[in-house]
C-alpha cells in the first residue's frame, strides 16, 4: 500500500541536542510538507519541498532545517535553536498538479523535550 | 496574506443531531478549499475538497460543504451526526498560485449517545 511513514512515532530530546524526524512517502509525490501541530493553533508549516534538492521555508522555519536528496525522503532536524520543540510533528505530501492536489499525511511524531 | 478562521473550537452534540462548523477565509483571489479530519489515534484523511464547478461538495461518511464565494465560507455539514464523528476538523486553504495548504485552527467535535 502506498502511504507516508513518519518514524519514530515517539522521541524524547534532552535540551541542547539536535534531533532527526524521519519521512518517507512510496506515493510518487513531488511536494512534501513538514507541520507542527499545537493544541488550539491547528496546523503550521515549517518547510515544504517541491522537487529534489530545493526546499522553502514556511511560517515557523526558525530552529528547523530540512533537506530534500531523494524524491521519497523529506527528513527534519530539529535543532537545539528551536526554542520550543515540544510538539507533535506531522509530514505530508501531494501531486502537484491542481486537479490531484490534496495532501495525504503520515501519523506524525510526538516530540518531547526532557 | 491568506488566513483561515474557524471560530467553533470545541462542539458537543447528541447523536442524530445536525452539524455545521464554519470555515471563513481571507484571500481576494482564486481558491481551493478543504476539509479534513483526525479521529481519535489516527492520522489526518481528507474529507471532501472544492476545486471549481458545483459549489455544493460531497464527502465521505455523508459530509458535504458548500463554497460562498460572497461570503467567503466553505461551511462543513452533516445532516445526522454519530458517535463514531467524534474528531477534530480542519479546514485548508490553496491560493490560486499557491503550492501549500493554509490551516484553520481546527474544531473539535465530540458527539454524546
Amino acid at each position: 500500500d502506498g502511504g507516508i511513514t513518519q518514524s519514530p512515532k515517539y522521541l524524547f530530546r534532552k535540551e541542547g541536542q539536535n534531533v532527526t524526524l524521519s519521512c518517507e512517502q512510496n506515493l510518487n509525490h513531488d511536494a512534501m510538507y513538514w507541520y507542527r501541530q499545537d493544541p488550539g493553533q491547528g496546523l503550521r508549516l515549517i518547510y515544504y519541498s517541491q522537487i529534489v534538492n530545493d526546499f522553502q521555508k514556511g511560517d515557523i522555519a526558525e530552529g528547523y532545517s530540512v533537506s530534500r536528496e531523494k524524491k521519497e525522503s523529506f527528513p527534519l532536524t530539529v535543532t537545539s535553536a528551536q526554542k520550543n520543540p515540544t510538539a507533535f510533528y506531522l509530514c505530508a505530501s501531494s501531486p502537484l498538479d491542481r486537479d490531484n492536489y490534496g495532501y495525504t499525511f503520515g501519523s506524525g511524531t510526538r516530540l518531547t523535550v526532557v | 496574506a491568506q488566513s483561515v478562521s474557524q471560530h467553533n473550537h470545541h462542539v458537543i452534540l447528541s447523536e442524530a443531531a445536525s452539524l455545521e462548523l464554519g470555515c471563513n477565509y481571507s484571500y481576494g483571489g482564486t481558491v481551493n478549499l478543504f476539509w479534513y479530519v483526525q479521529y481519535p489515534g489516527q492520522h489526518l484523511q481528507l474529507l471532501l475538497k472544492y476545486f471549481s464547478g458545483d459549489p455544493l461538495v460531497k464527502g465521505i461518511k455523508g459530509f458535504e460543504a458548500e463554497f460562498i464565494k460572497s461570503k467567503f465560507s466553505f461551511n462543513l455539514r452533516k445532516p445526522s451526526v454519530q458517535w463514531s464523528d467524534t474528531a477534530e476538523y480542519f479546514c485548508a486553504l490553496l491560493t490560486g498560485g499557491g503550492n501549500k495548504l493554509t490551516f484553520g485552527t481546527g474544531t473539535q467535535l465530540k458527539v454524546e449517545l
